[in-house]
């Protein structure tokens, strides 16, 4: 299994909903990464978990809430987000640096 | 600190011509480097990779890149462009030496004309 499978692929939250965003890969990778990318725009780093400890946190806000239950997993917790934080976002995870394996993404709307 | 810049936030080509998309990066240690190429409304697909040896690389579709120290550059290439090209394209390179942070370049959108 080469592919990092990232669920849903589109959400549409109200401002006071509580979501969750999974990503999931199995190529045995230590190190998984969010990414925020808005239309046009490259994607922007939020989160780097290693060996399942959250190593960065590129000051971002508190709504958003990262988890890493084991080393194939990884969770975006959204709480009282703002139509701003419409984007996609993006999963990926790496071994040593050499290569990162992206998801497909999740499609956020926030009405 | 490392950085990417891309020249040409879009490029348009002709079906068959040569594709160059521009990259110069900046880095205080030895860079790993990387294109990724990304479809509308979907994440991105890594083409290739520099990380130590031969300077030339060749990555998958056609495209290859070429590692130039001297002048801090990662262009990527491809001799014909096909249709199925269309795409964005983003240079990116670790921002640390351990590898645990990529950071990408503004992005190209390159154009395919019949």
């Amino acid at each position: 299994d080469t592919e990092v499978t990232q669920t849903p692929k589109h959400l549409v939250m109200g401002m006071t909903n509580k979501k969750s965003l999974k990503c999931e890969q199995h190529m045995g990778h230590r190190a998984m990464y969010w990414y925020k990318q808005k239309a046009k725009k490259p994607p922007e780093l939020m989160f780097v978990y290693s060996y399942e400890k959250l190593s960065i946190n590129e000051s971002v806000p508190s709504r958003f809430s990262p988890e890493c239950p084991n080393s194939s997993l990884l969770n975006l917790h959204l709480h009282a987000l703002q139509p701003e934080d419409s984007a996609l976002y993006l999963c990926a995870s790496s071994q040593d640096g050499y290569g990162y394996t992206f998801g497909s993404g999740t499609r956020l709307t926030v009405v | 600190a490392q950085s990417v810049t891309q020249l040409g936030s879009h490029v348009s080509v002709s079906e068959g011509a040569l594709v160059l998309l521009r990259c110069n990066y900046s880095s205080s240690v030895p860079p790993y480097l990387f294109w990724y190429v990304q479809y509308p409304n979907q994440g991105l697909q890594l083409l290739l990779k520099y990380t130590t040896g031969a300077t030339l690389v060749k990555g998958i579709n056609g495209f290859e890149a070429e590692f130039k120290k001297s002048e801090t550059s990662f262009h990527l290439t491809k001799p014909s462009a096909h249709m199925s090209d269309a795409a964005e394209y983003f240079c990116a390179v670790t921002r640390d030496n351990a590898g645990n942070m990529l950071t990408f370049g503004g992005g190209t959108r390159l154009m395919v004309k019949p």
